[in-house]
């Protein structure tokens, strides 16, 4: 079945423009996740959303940073007025989301976004 | 807040050489563990997952892990590797009951044929 999709895979951006990255989860999966990957960093947890709860924003670094997620499925990042130290790897993950217990995450592959 | 520690940061070996690579977390209460791989070019993908009963967890591809609750350990194994295991290793963490989960930094693994 499809997996967890990203778009767009690359984003080169100037410093100072805003960027939108999309991830669209596995069908059916009720929890998602935004993690940054940088070099050396690891993966840094950004927001998860859960169902029809309030999200969990406390890994988002500033306020330039916000994500939606609509209907339950598809999600944005968005970052305002991107600066240098933004540029990274964006990685969306998807998980059934049951209640209780965490659930295996499902990747995508990531956005790439560079900021000149 | 817990943390993740993957001390080891790049290792290199020889083929058919035994692996272990280290992870330990700093939470106090029940958590779930997590060994995820990501191989040159593909997603990370689920290696091995803890939640509960035997310590010792056996995932995809022959790895194994250990969970010491006593030392806050989720040590990675593998008693021969392959120049297929080349990749990045992240250990992962989280309470038990809560979808939060927090990463290692990763540890690069590359074996030389």
């Amino acid at each position: 079945g499809a997996g967890v999709s990203q778009s767009p895979s690359n984003k080169v951006t100037e410093k100072g423009k805003d960027v939108e990255l999309r991830c669209d989860p596995i069908s059916g999966h009720t929890a998602l996740y935004w993690y940054r990957q940088s070099l050396g960093q690891g993966l840094e947890f950004l927001i998860y959303f859960q169902g029809n709860s309030a999200p969990d924003k406390s890994g988002l670094p500033s306020d330039r940073f916000s994500a939606e997620r609509t209907g339950g499925s598809v999600s944005t990042l968005t970052i305002q007025r991107t600066q240098q130290e933004d540029s990274a790897v964006y990685l969306c993950a998807s998980s059934l989301g049951a209640a209780g217990r965490t659930d295996t995450q499902y990747f995508g592959p990531g956005t790439r976004l560079t900021v000149l | 807040a817990q943390s993740v520690s993957q001390h080891n940061h790049h290792v290199i070996l020889s083929e058919a050489a035994s692996l272990e690579l280290g992870c330990n977390y700093s939470y106090g209460g029940t958590v779930n563990l997590f060994w995820y791989v990501q191989y040159p070019g593909q997603h990370l993908q689920l290696l091995l997952k803890y939640f509960s009963g035997d310590p010792l967890v056996k995932g995809i591809k022959g790895f194994e892990a250990e969970f010491i609750k006593s030392k806050f350990s989720f040590n990675l194994r593998k008693p021969s590797v392959q120049w297929s295991d080349t990749a990045e290793y992240f250990c992962a963490v989280n309470p038990g009951g809560y979808q939060k989960v927090t990463f290692g930094t990763g540890t690069k693994l590359q074996v030389i044929p």
